[in-house]
């Protein structure tokens, strides 16, 4: 079956420590995204890709760093400079970059805590 | 950005149909209105979405007013597996590299057995 693969499902930070978040997708998805959800909020955009070798900041981009070198994967790194990393990370992709009348299809995200 | 409002929670019992509201009276002409449900740790679901007429899938209705300032999902008869946090979110129609998602705090829905 086609769909997105975020790992790990857990994963903890050690101060000053780069963490790398995985996601897959087989759907031939061209746009893919991360998103970071807070406790009792809705998903904020961290970063986003429309194709490969090219990607956007999103809302809350600081601290954070993607690649995009191929069409199927999109890793997120939270890096040391991100002081509040502990949350639920989301990636999702689509079919074309928020298309209007195309959903996003989610992972089932990477919890992130600090050690 | 357009922004939509929601209830915090909503209560229904099991095989009872479920109407759960949203408000949306900045829309614009192009947004489309899609929803989202989220279990627990998990990531969102997409359920439903559309522009100006209602729209039916196996899993949900969506009834748009007629001024689009507002839509409500239906949950024909609900399940003890339809509890979750329903999200109803606006998107742009047209191609830009500045568009996004707005994503609220959502309608989290208990189901009574």
């Amino acid at each position: 079956d086609g769909g997105i693969t975020q790992s790990p499902k857990y994963l903890f930070r050690k101060e000053g420590q780069n963490v790398t978040l995985s996601c897959e997708q087989n759907l031939n998805h061209d746009a893919m995204y991360w998103y970071r959800q807070d406790p009792g909020q809705g998903l904020r955009l961290i970063y986003y890709s429309q194709i490969v070798n090219d990607f956007q900041k999103g809302d809350i981009a600081e601290g954070y760093s993607v690649s995009r070198e191929k069409k199927e994967s999109f890793p997120l790194t939270v890096t040391s400079a991100q002081k509040n990393p502990t949350a639920f990370y989301l990636c999702a992709s689509s079919i074309a970059q928020f298309g209007g009348n195309q959903p996003q299809h989610f992972g089932d995200g990477t919890r992130l805590s600090i050690l | 950005d357009a922004k939509t409002t929601q209830p915090n929670s909503m209560e229904s019992n099991e095989e009872e149909p479920v109407h759960l509201p949203c408000n949306h009276s900045t829309i614009s002409g192009t947004d489309y209105i899609h929803w989202y449900r989220q279990l627990p740790s998990q990531g969102p679901e997409y359920v439903i979405h559309g522009l100006t007429s209602n729209v039916n899938n196996r899993m949900a209705s969506l009834a748009i007013a007629e001024d689009r300032k507002s839509s409500t999902l239906i949950l024909h008869r609900a399940t003890l597996r339809d509890a979750a946090v329903y999200y109803c979110i606006l998107t742009l129609n047209n191609a830009g590299n500045n568009r996004k998602l707005i994503w609220g705090l959502g309608t989290s829905l208990a189901v009574n057995p």
